[in-house]
């Protein structure tokens, strides 16, 4: 598997600290997006990029942060501020265009708050 | 926004018969329909997809319908086999430039030997 890569794949947080998730992709995507899986709800949106420098707050950003600053690279922070963290955090990546065409994941980092 | 709903949210079948899953979208503007397949512990994966101008699309075992008037689709899996069995999500999206993906709840398959 290559192309778009997370890491870590396991990380544990203590209550009230911060943690940032990595994740790079090597497909020259322009767009960038991470999702939140949690049991029973599906993939929902935290945040997205369509462009170096400028990035959009998705249906669930409250607690969370990102940056944009390469094409490669949107790595997620999650802040104290975050009631409940614990989930699964995927990323993804798509090209843009005048269709939309498949999103590519990366493969999760599971994060637990203990 | 989008609201994708799916059903079941979990299906058993025996190996050789036939699995549906059905979903329902709220945004008449959306024009993109994938459905990802996510194994135990893996990534979620592509197996088809369908745009609004196409009301069928097939791929070997795999074939996906729309409706655009009912806003529903769904997807068929014939002939299963137990590498099917996996966690099966629906998504919808609007050509807005990013592919901004509303997902459904997902299906946990479960093909018997």
């Amino acid at each position: 598997d290559g192309g778009i890569t997370q890491s870590p794949k396991y990380l544990f947080r203590k209550e009230g600290q911060n943690v940032t998730l990595s994740c790079e992709q090597n497909l020259n995507h322009d767009a960038m997006y991470w999702y939140r899986q949690d049991p029973g709800q599906g993939l929902r949106l935290i945040y997205y990029s369509q462009i170096v420098n400028d990035f959009q707050k998705g249906d669930i950003a409250e607690g969370y942060s990102v940056s944009r600053e390469k094409k490669e690279s949107f790595p997620l922070t999650v802040t104290s501020a975050q009631k409940n963290p614990t989930a699964f955090y995927l990323c993804a990546s798509s090209p843009l265009g005048t269709a939309n065409t498949e999103a590519f994941f990366g493969q999760g980092t599971r994060l637990t708050v203990v | 926004g989008e609201n994708v709903e799916q059903h079941p949210s979990t299906l058993s079948v025996q190996e050789g018969d036939s699995a549906v899953i059905k979903c329902t979208y709220s945004d008449s503007a959306s024009n993109y329909f994938p459905w990802y397949k996510q194994e135990l512990g893996k990534r979620p994966q592509l197996i088809i997809d369908i745009r609004s101008n196409v009301g069928e699309k097939k791929d070997q075992r795999i074939a996906v319908t729309l409706n655009k008037t009912a806003k529903h689709f769904s997807l068929h899996i014939t002939e299963t086999q137990p590498e099917d069995s996996a966690v099966y999500f629906c998504a919808a999206s609007k050509k807005t430039g990013a592919n901004n993906l509303f997902f459904g709840t997902g299906t946990r398959l479960t093909v018997i030997p």
